[in-house]
């Protein structure tokens, strides 16, 4: 089945200690997004990427990075310099052209230990 | 509408009862617009979408109203099912920032069986 795959479903990070969301997508889409989304409220845009090799910064960027080697994979890393990395992260994908719907994945959800 | 803080605007329906959920957006440049259906622990269900040149979409059992004079969109679901009971978002894409959606903060609706 096409689809946006998220993994791990549950993540916990340590003090100090970088931690890595996998996305991965097969709908052949260009383009793909992560959102974070806190307790009753909306998802905020972190990084987005329109192509291989090449990515953006959202609204909330500091203290993660992304990596775009991979069509279908589009990796986002929550380094130590983000202070309160406790949320919902989500991954999305689209063609990336104008009017088109983006597809999300299930989420992982990122607890401090 | 919207509200701020942590506390979503709450829409309690009986089943079988339509449900309108309303939604005030922000960029008047907007072209694109989606609802999105969003269950606990999972990611946004994409449920319909339109373009600014129309003011009205329907889909099965649900109908997107567009009113650009006074930005606001609308969500009728009709003969509200125990299944529909979720948080509901809607999204403007400015066509900026390579498709970037802006969410709103979202509904919840609880259906009574």
């Amino acid at each position: 089945d096409g689809g946006i795959t998220q993994s791990p479903k549950y993540l916990f990070r340590k003090e100090g200690q970088n931690v890595t969301l996998s996305c991965e997508q097969n709908l052949n889409h260009d383009a793909m997004y992560w959102y974070r989304q806190d307790p009753g409220q909306g998802l905020r845009l972190i990084y987005y990427s329109q192509i291989v090799n090449d990515f953006q910064k959202g609204d909330i960027a500091e203290g993660y990075s992304v990596s775009r080697e991979k069509k279908e994979s589009f990796p986002l890393t929550v380094t130590s310099a983000q202070k309160n990395p406790t949320a919902f992260y989500l991954c999305a994908s689209s063609l990336g052209q104008l009017s088109q719907p983006q597809h999300f994945g299930d989420g992982t959800r990122l607890s401090i230990l | 509408g919207e509200s701020v803080g942590l506390h979503l605007p709450t829409l309690s329906v009986q089943e079988g009862d339509n449900s309108i959920i309303n939604c005030a957006y922000s960029n008047s440049a907007s072209d694109y617009f989606i609802w999105y259906k969003q269950e606990s622990g999972k990611g946004p269900q994409f449920i319909i979408d339109i373009r600014s040149n129309m003011d009205k979409r329907q889909g099965q059992r649900v109908t997107v109203l567009l009113n650009k004079t006074v930005k606001h969109l609308s969500l009728q679901i009709a003969a509200t099912q125990p299944g529909d009971s979720a948080v509901y978002f809607c999204a403007e894409n400015t066509g900026n920032q390579g498709g970037k959606l802006i969410f709103g903060q979202g509904t919840e609706l609880s259906v009574k069986p």
